[in-house]
């Protein structure tokens, strides 16, 4: 299948600071790409939906100011976790998606995911 | 309510013995369902994907089925190893948006 990776694997930061997280799709070009969020022992919960060259959408009760996603290209896209608390210490993954209409249906492949800890 | 179920919620079994995961939905328009195979502290990687008019799909010693009729789809996995040890989420995707429903998923730990 096709590969999506994500940088950093892991980073740490200080309360109030910005991290951002980067999701690259290697080997397609992906019209969109997701952005989960998943706490310990959670499945998936899904933050916002990324269209190349257009807004994010993001899902009920998820902050667009405090999540700003970026997809500028048809293989990256990035989240911005801003001023960052403890709270939004959780594992974050992604997810490239190519819509084919001739395929009986669509992949949506993952990133290995980013663990994110605010001190 | 989440619109996809599994169960068990966990479950351990001894190495080399077979086992079955249960997932129930109800999220419609349906396009597909999948099983998902998640390592702690790593994404989920595609075990199989069903549309609507498969019944069974197997993926080495995975094997999914699917009846679309009752919503119900099963997971086996044959002769367990160590490394089947990880969580197991049932997926399914709407075909008006391609948004997935995630399943909370079963937690598999296999003991030697």
């Amino acid at each position: 299948g096709a590969v999506v990776s994500q940088h950093p694997s892991r980073v740490i930061c200080k309360s109030g600071t910005s991290v951002k997280i980067e999701c690259r799709s290697l080997d397609f070009q992906a019209t969109t790409m997701f952005w989960y969020r998943q706490f310990p022992k959670q499945s998936l919960m899904l933050m916002a939906t990324s269209n190349e060259g257009s807004k994010a959408t993001y899902e009920q009760g998820v902050e667009k100011d405090k999540f700003l996603i970026n997809h500028a290209s048809l293989t990256l896209s990035t989240l911005t976790v801003t001023s960052a608390h403890p709270e939004d210490s959780s594992f974050y993954i992604c997810s490239a998606f190519s819509l084919d209409t001739l395929a009986p249906y669509n992949e949506q492949f993952f990133g290995p995911g980013t663990r994110l800890t605010v001190l | 309510k989440n619109q996809v179920e599994q169960s068990p919620q966990s479950l351990i079994i001894l190495e080399g013995k077979n086992c079955t995961l249960q997932c129930n939905y109800t999220v419609s328009p349906f396009s597909n369902l999948r099983w998902y195979k998640q390592d702690t502290g790593r994404g989920p990687v595609s075990l199989t994907i069903m549309t609507f008019s498969e019944n069974t799909k197997s993926n080495g010693r995975y094997t999914a089925t699917l009846d679309a009729d009752t919503k119900q789809s099963s997971l086996h996995i044959t002769a367990s190893q160590l490394s089947d040890s990880a969580s197991y989420i049932c997926v399914v995707s709407r075909s008006n948006d391609y948004k997935l429903s995630f399943g909370a998923g079963t937690t598999v730990t296999v003991r030697a």
